[in-house]
């Protein structure tokens, strides 16, 4: 059974920083792209990055884009999300979702996704 | 950068009706990369539909999708209790390639 684990939310101040990790069992990990998702309060879904399975390729958002770094340990089944210069804009409930391929280039839906953590800035 | 827009926002249905929903995007698909996500408080995001019209592993059949180019639909044809929830579409061909719409909230009537 493919499951999904997220996991490093919680309260940090405006411009703190937070690393989330996705925690996977269920399938080889390094074989397929591996995505980061959101949902602000209130609001829909929005993709915030992305990285394929076999190699460093990484994809972000404009409205994350020099602050969030995305990555992964194959070894350990793990992806992260290191967020830096946090802002209230970034207030969300973070899923990990699974792509399926495994160049992040080639697309496709997302047929597998965590239960998300919920991460606050505030002050 | 494809714009996701669904329709209606909030649907009022009973149980045993039937659900329309509906996803345009801004610039015709090339092909049909379009998925459908049910989203619950508390629970994974799951997915129902991928290439407009298949149904991924587990899904019931009164779920289904169709469209193509700039107009989708998902149909659920009789609603049960357990389908009221948020719905969501996205488009994955183009570039950035994981776009979604704004959601459809399925509520009780």
């Amino acid at each position: 059974e493919v499951q999904l684990l997220e996991s490093g939310g919680g309260l940090v101040q405006p411009g703190g920083s937070l690393r989330l990790s996705c925690a996977v069992s269920g399938f080889t990990f390094s074989n397929y792209a591996m995505n980061w998702v959101r949902q602000a309060p209130g609001m829909g879904l929005e993709w915030v990055s992305g990285m394929s399975g076999g190699d460093d390729s990484a994809f972000y958002a404009d409205s994350v884009k020099g602050r969030f770094t995305i990555s992964r340990d194959n070894s350990k089944n793990t992806l992260f999300l290191q967020m830096n210069r946090l802002r209230a804009d970034d207030v969300a409930v973070y899923y990990c979702a699974k792509g399926i391929y495994r160049s992040w280039w080639s697309g496709g839906w997302f047929d597998a996704w965590g239960q998300g953590t919920l991460v606050t800035v505030s002050s | 950068e494809i714009v996701v827009t669904q329709s209606p926002g909030t649907l009022s249905l009973s149980p045993g009706e039937r659900a329309t929903l509906s996803c345009r995007a801004s610039q015709s698909l090339s092909s049909d990369y379009v998925a459908w996500y049910q989203l619950k408080p508390g629970q994974a995001p799951r997915l129902l539909v991928y290439g407009a019209s298949i149904r991924a592993t587990g899904i019931p059949d009164r779920f289904s999708g169709r469209g193509s180019g700039t107009d989708f639909t998902l149909t659920i044809s009789r609603l049960e209790p357990e389908d009221f929830a948020v719905y969501y579409c996205q488009q994955y061909g183009s570039s950035p390639p994981y776009t979604f719409g704004q959601g459809t909230k399925l509520q009780i009537k």
